[in-house]
């Protein structure tokens, strides 16, 4: 079934550690996009990547690094996780701005 | 930048009447407004979009209008049924933006 997948499904991590968060499409879209997801805040960009080779910073980029080295692989890097990183992030893609997104199922990450 | 907002935060409908979840945007110069619909535990699933060109547009059950000269649009959902239940999330974005805004998200409960 054509979508995204992200990996994993939920973690705890320890406050001070790296963690990349893993995304993979099989859509052949272009763009690719990370989201947080906080309650009462609806959904924060933190990072989009337009094509292949190019990123750039969202509304909360702050903490969070990405890549881009093809279509299809879109990670999200913690360098140093902190408590206020506890959240929801999603991973989405489109075939290009102006288009609608697909979401993949979600990373729950809590930092303590 | 751009800022959506959405209202109410909270609807709940008896099962078969309507529901409307009314955002505003500030950019005058967003073109591009997709309505997303979030079950619990998945990723937000678009479920019908809009350009500036348009003023209304219908898909079955749901129809969505916009009103460029007030920068405000709006979800319709007619008939209501108990699998509508869910978090609702509009949107917004410029064109040729990849920064897609979304609205903090509406939770539709229809009673049965």
């Amino acid at each position: 079934i054509a979508g995204i997948t992200q990996a994993p499904t939920s973690q705890i991590l320890a406050a001070g550690r790296r963690m990349t968060l893993r995304c993979t499409q099989d859509m052949r879209h272009n763009a690719m996009y990370w989201y947080r997801q906080d309650l009462g805040l609806g959904l924060r960009l933190i990072h989009y990547s337009n094509t292949a080779g190019t990123t750039g910073k969202g509304e909360v980029p702050d903490g969070y690094s990405v890549s881009r080295a093809n279509t299809d692989d879109f990670p999200l890097t913690l360098a140093s996780a902190v408590p206020s990183q506890t959240s929801v992030y999603f991973c989405a893609s489109s075939e290009g701005p102006n288009y609608g997104y697909t979401f993949g199922s979600g990373t729950r990450l809590t930092v303590v | 930048g751009e800022n959506v907002e959405q209202h109410p935060s909270t609807l709940s409908v008896q099962e078969g009447d309507s529901a409307v979840i009314k955002c505003t945007y500030s950019d005058s110069a967003s073109n591009y407004f997709p309505w997303y619909k979030q079950e619990l535990g998945k990723g937000p699933q678009l479920i019908i979009d809009i350009r500036s060109n348009v003023g209304e547009k219908k898909d079955q059950r749901i129809a969505v209008t916009l009103n460029k000269t007030a920068k405000h649009f709006s979800l319709h959902i007619t008939e209501t049924q108990p699998e509508d239940s869910a978090v609702y999330f509009c949107a917004a974005s410029m064109i040729g933006g990849f920064k897609t805004i979304f609205g903090a998200g509406t939770r539709l409960f229809v009673k049965a």
